[in-house]
């Protein structure tokens, strides 16, 4: 029990463009959903938390308007990368909880390339 | 705000050595504790959590941890590595309902 998929699991697109990708909970009611950015050799950053319908919370020096954040079900939430560029290169992971101080199941990570 | 300190970037290791990563956390009234691995290009996976209760934790692949709130450390041990246990370990904390994660160690296990 308690997965988590991401689609795709790798993407390329160019610079200026968007991308989107899918945080999914398989088996289970995520009313929290959570999105880290890891860059190589290093450990995982908190973009953002989503919660079921409504807007999502940013960390700290996170552009909202460039990573775009929806939570439209209790088993999706979708993070959007506008206007993509190199530095936005790194790889995205979701986790899934549910409830808001509940364990948190991590989706198998997304490695986006901007080129 | 709650965070933790993994002691160790790097750790080399023989197939069939005992292993300890340490990860110290700052001290506070409740502590919710992780250790996480991660292989490469893949996303994280729990190997043992502590909330209450025993200060003794069993994990899986035969991870464990103890929580020593004198000495505010939770530090993961194996008494015999596989060559499948090379990945990154991180230590996490709960703050606020977010992870803090430290900032990782790489076990590196050679025949």
């Amino acid at each position: 029990g308690a997965v988590v998929s991401q689609h795709p699991s790798w993407v390329i697109c160019k610079s200026g463009t968007s991308v989107k990708i899918e945080c999914r909970s398989l088996d289970f009611q995520a009313t929290t959903m959570f999105w880290y950015r890891q860059f190589p050799k290093q450990s995982l950053m908190l973009m953002a938390t989503s919660n079921e319908g409504s807007k999502a919370t940013y960390e700290q020096g996170v552009e909202k308007d460039k990573f775009l954040i929806n939570h439209a079900s209790l088993t999706l939430s979708t993070l959007t990368v506008t206007s993509a560029h190199p530095e936005d290169s790194s790889f995205y992971i979701c986790s899934a909880s549910v409830d808001r101080v509940g364990e948190q199941y991590f989706g198998p990570g997304t490695r986006l390339t901007v080129t | 705000a709650q965070s933790v300190t993994q002691l160790d970037s790097q750790v080399p290791v023989f197939e069939e050595a005992p292993v300890e990563l340490r990860c110290n956390y700052s001290s506070s009234v409740s502590v919710y504790l992780f250790w996480y691995v991660q292989y490469p290009n893949q996303g994280l996976q729990l190997l043992l959590k502590y909330l209450s209760g025993s200060t003794l934790v069993k994990g899986i692949n035969g991870f464990e941890a103890e929580f020593n709130k004198s000495q505010t450390s939770f530090h993961l041990r194996k008494p015999s590595v596989h060559i499948s246990d090379t990945a990154e370990y991180f230590c996490a904390v709960v703050n606020d309902y977010k992870l803090s994660f430290g900032a990782g160690t790489t076990v590196t296990v050679r025949a």
